[in-house]
């Protein structure tokens, strides 16, 4: 079955660095990879779209990276904010229809 | 713009009532809406998709009776958890695909039901 991980539940990074999250998955093609922002008790943000023939993708300070063959995604947060801190979502769509998976998250706390 | 509501943020209801959540597209028009579930410290789960004019889609799992769609508009979809018991609390998400817009889902702000 289809399976998307999230490297580590939580991750802490100091302030202004670049914080590096990854997003595995098994058993699936996607047409897109997606990254999305969750705040506590909050409906998911939007971020990012990379589709499968980019490899990469920037938008202010994140950049996404998609890989196929490995069939990872990487998200850079650089110069951190402790407003950064939220659960970062990475979700897979298809081709066929417009469904998207979501991984668990990871927990990101910036710190001052 | 692309702004998604979901009414009410939070419900507590006795076990055996019936619940209803709304999801609005407030400023465009959303053919396909897609209600999720979210326990905690988990990934959203997909529950259906559901579409304007005709029958939600469920996923496999998801009792359609006790889980009822209606997206009777292209800006409003309901979801009503009929009969509800204590293991349906949950954080309920909706989410809506802009027609003609770009290939992305806007997420409403969710819905926290709490069945005692």
């Amino acid at each position: 079955s289809q399976k998307i991980e999230q490297n580590s539940e939580a991750l802490n990074i100091q302030e202004g660095k670049t914080a590096t999250l990854t997003c595995n998955y098994t058993n699936y093609s996607p047409a897109y990879l997606q990254w999305y922002r969750q705040d506590p008790g909050r409906g998911p943000v939007f971020l990012l779209l990379i589709r499968e023939n980019e490899k990469e993708k920037r938008k202010e300070r994140l950049k996404v990276t998609f890989d196929t063959t490995l069939k990872q995604s990487l998200f850079h947060i650089t110069a951190s904010q402790p407003a950064d801190s939220a659960t970062y979502l990475c979700a897979l769509e298809g081709r066929r229809d417009d469904k998207i998976i979501f991984g668990k998250g990871t927990r990101l706390h910036i710190l001052p | 713009g692309a702004v998604v509501s979901q009414h009410p943020s939070r419900v507590i209801c006795k076990s055996g009532t019936s619940v209803k959540i709304e999801c609005r597209s407030l400023d465009f028009q959303a053919t396909t809406m897609f209600w999720y579930r979210q326990f905690p410290k988990q990934s959203l789960m997909l529950m259906a998709t559901s579409n304007e004019g005709s029958k939600a889609t469920y996923e496999q799992g998801v009792e359609k009776d006790k889980f009822l769609i209606n997206h009777a508009s292209l800006t409003l979809s309901t979801l009503t958890v009929t009969s509800a018991h204590p293991e349906d609390s949950s954080f309920y998400i909706c989410s809506a695909l802009m027609v003609g817009g770009p290939n992305e889902q806007f997420f409403g702000p969710g819905t926290r039901l709490t069945v005692l």
